[in-house]
């Protein structure tokens, strides 16, 4: 399996608070990626990265950043949790050749209360 | 990124081959064709992708028709373990993100 580690990989928090998801690569991959799925929307992408301090957003990115500042660690941050953010959240990350497949980590599943 | 349409649901028996149709009629010429799973709750697990020829890899050939407005995804000799939701998705090269669909919910049976 490709060398990608979420954490934390449970999390219940209340309303309002600040939260902080960690994706860490050991692949050295160029691309990585932030998605959340939910029952009856499948995955959305959130935000992602194409290099260090490169990011841009994606379909679902109200409420959330990001922050890329070495190559192996990708960081998505709720500022202010509110309980529609309760969700599974998935990274990727991708190489960079073009057709790389993206691959996937175990998930995180946060919920909020 | 173009749409793809697949069934909703397919049952399969165990040891049998499980073919897995899937049309995306606007695909563009740069746009590939990915495969992947997910099980339960896991992360969705990489399959097989190609853009113009049949591919195979150890875990299941894919199949593009010539006018490459459809595809197969043949596992060979389906298992327990293979039940699972199947997306297939088409995208350009590069950095770009995948759009999932609802996918296709295999269900491989005794």
């Amino acid at each position: 399996d490709a060398g990608i580690t979420q954490s934390p990989r449970h999390k219940v928090t209340e309303t309002g608070t600040p939260v902080t998801l960690r994706c860490h690569q050991t692949e050295n991959h160029r691309y990585m990626y932030w998605y959340r799925q939910d029952p009856g929307h499948g995955l959305r992408l959130i935000h992602y990265s194409y290099g260090v301090k490169d990011t841009d957003k994606g379909e679902v990115s109200d409420g959330y950043s990001v922050s890329r500042s070495k190559t192996e660690d990708f960081l998505l941050t709720l500022e202010s949790a509110t309980s529609s953010q309760t969700s599974v959240y998935f990274c990727a990350i991708k190489g960079d050749r073009d057709n790389q497949p993206q691959h996937f980590g175990d998930g995180t599943r946060l919920s909020i209360l | 990124d173009a749409k793809t349409t697949q069934p909703t649901s397919m049952d399969c028996a165990e040891g049998r081959a499980a073919n897995l149709p899937c049309n995306h009629s606007t695909i563009s010429g740069n746009e590939y064709v990915y495969w992947y799973r997910q099980i339960h709750s896991q992360g969705p697990q990489y399959i097989i992708h190609g853009l113009k020829n049949n591919e195979t890899n150890e875990m299941a050939s894919l199949i593009i028709t010539e006018d490459r407005k459809s595809s197969t995804l043949i596992l060979p000799h389906a298992t327990l373990r293979d039940t699972a939701v199947y997306y297939c998705i088409v995208s350009p090269s590069g950095y770009s993100t995948l759009t999932f669909g609802k996918g296709t919910m295999l269900l491989v049976s005794p």
